[in-house]
């Protein structure tokens, strides 16, 4: 299992500025993933990051507008830049223990999500 | 695109009855996996069923997974009000991307009503 740590949990942000939110698991793991979820929706992957090479973003979702870090196998960033109110969402970092191949997919762990409010 | 569709999107029932979600996807899947928020909060996964099984249990909770119609169906029995929260079904599959990655459903919201 793994336990995902957010932050922050929520935030009120003024149109233009950037934001950053900070993902730390309790241990090593491979795969990270940075899913959308706004308002009443499911969940929306924006990227895959994974350590040691650039993050790859879905269709929809640019490196400009939301760049990703992860310099280890424990902690990850998502920043969303020059914000407005269509970003207003629930950011939610996810990793996986054991998703390695297709026969051997694993269980994704969540953080508690980080509520953003553009105004 | 979006592969599992929860039905109904809402559920409203009274404590100590059963619940029944639906989902249905669309291409084929390695697996299927069933996970709960609670409002305002993360996932929880709750149980995971591979494209070679039919049924399977944890506790309160019986999955079923029909390949032939692309579907399947979570059953809470004898649900509790903290069973209130949002359902989604997930199946494995890459996307657009070439990423390895597990596409959500809409979700069911249930209200277990005390």
């Amino acid at each position: 299992s793994a336990v995902i740590s957010q932050k922050p949990s929520r935030d009120i942000c003024q149109r233009g500025t950037s934001l950053t939110i900070q993902c730390q698991v309790d241990s090593q793991v491979t795969m990270m993933f940075w899913y959308r979820q706004q308002p009443g929706q499911s969940l929306t992957l924006i990227a895959t990051a994974n350590q040691g090479s650039e993050a790859t973003y879905e269709s929809g979702f640019v490196i400009d507008k939301f760049p990703i870090s992860r310099p280890n196998l424990t902690f990850s960033t998502l920043t969303v830049s020059n914000m407005s109110p269509e970003d207003s969402s629930i950011y939610l970092c996810s990793v996986s223990t054991g998703m390695t191949s297709p026969a051997n997919t694993g269980e994704l762990f969540f953080g508690e999500g980080s509520r953003l409010t553009v105004l | 695109s979006q592969q599992g569709e929860e039905d109904p999107q809402a559920l409203s029932i009274q404590e100590g009855e059963n619940a029944t979600m639906n989902c249905s996807y669309k291409t084929s899947i390695n697996n299927l996996q069933w996970y709960r928020q609670n409002s305002g909060r993360g996932l929880v996964h709750l149980i995971l069923i591979r494209s070679n099984e039919r049924e399977k249990h944890s506790g309160r909770l019986r999955v079923t997974l029909d390949t032939s119609k692309k579907s399947s169906s979570l059953l809470i029995t004898a649900s509790r009000a903290a069973d209130t929260a949002s359902y989604f079904c997930a199946t494995d599959g890459y996307s657009g991307a070439g990423s390895y990655q597990l596409t959500f459903g809409k979700g069911t919201k249930l209200s277990v009503i005390p």
